[in-house]
């Protein structure tokens, strides 16, 4: 049971570039969650999802996507990076939706130059 | 809408000596409290939560936490502080009747601890 796994650990990306940041569940969650983390300024809701097919916006939606085709896999897109896109990147999974325990990935750090 | 305020930004403690994490939520009913633990490099591990019912919750590693609905406040407490309980502590409110269908974190409390 691996619990929730994301992929890559670092990345550096040129400005403009894409990329897909890969999370994986193994725990038949409902729910999916991407946060980013900045310094002092706590975890910021991107996009959340709560079934396959259904997804929606957090508080911080602009210059990202995000898909969720499978139970277990909710990839976040970044189509044309900004510097104000570093960060470090959390996915994380519950069974109900904000009542019930998030349970967290190792996290992504992404810059971008 | 809820809201975490988490007043310190960065506390430093004695190895020994007992820690207390401060946490304020604003919502109008009762919440869903939770208090995650992010080590240097790695993700958030949920430490204990309150639902309902007794207000003083038992957590991992030797942490408790009370909830206050008074005060609006769910502080984070622990009687000796070892070397390895530095790290980062993030409150969360959850809430059952709003559209918000996720977490609001506190912007965190680093804790350093002194040997």
């Amino acid at each position: 049971n691996a619990g929730v796994t994301q992929t890559p650990k670092f990345r550096i990306l040129k400005i403009g570039q894409s990329m897909t940041l890969q999370c994986t569940q193994d725990m038949n969650h409902n729910y999916m969650y991407w946060y980013r983390q900045d310094p002092g300024m706590g975890l910021k809701l991107i996009y959340y999802s709560v079934g396959a097919g259904i997804t929606d916006k957090g508080e911080v939606p602009n210059g990202y996507n995000v898909s969720r085709s499978t139970t277990e896999d909710f990839p976040l897109r970044l189509e044309l990076a900004a510097p104000s896109q570093t960060s470090v990147y959390f996915c994380a999974s519950s069974l109900a939706g904000s009542t019930d325990t998030q349970y967290f990935g190792p996290g992504t750090r992404l810059t971008v130059l | 809408a809820q809201s975490v305020t988490q007043p310190d930004i960065h506390i430093t403690v004695s190895e020994g000596a007992s820690l207390e994490l401060r946490c304020n939520y604003s919502y109008g009913a009762t919440p869903y409290l939770f208090w995650y633990v992010q080590s240097p490099g790695q993700g958030l591990q949920l430490l204990l939560k309150y639902f309902s019912g007794d207000t003083l919750v038992q957590g991992i590693k030797g942490f408790e936490a009370e909830f206050k609905r008074s005060q609006s406040s769910f502080n984070l407490r622990k009687p000796s502080v070892h070397w390895s309980d530095a790290a980062e502590y993030f409150c969360a409110v959850g809430a059952q009747d709003t559209g918000r269908r996720a977490l609001t974190f506190g912007s965190g409390t680093r804790l350093q601890v002194q040997p």
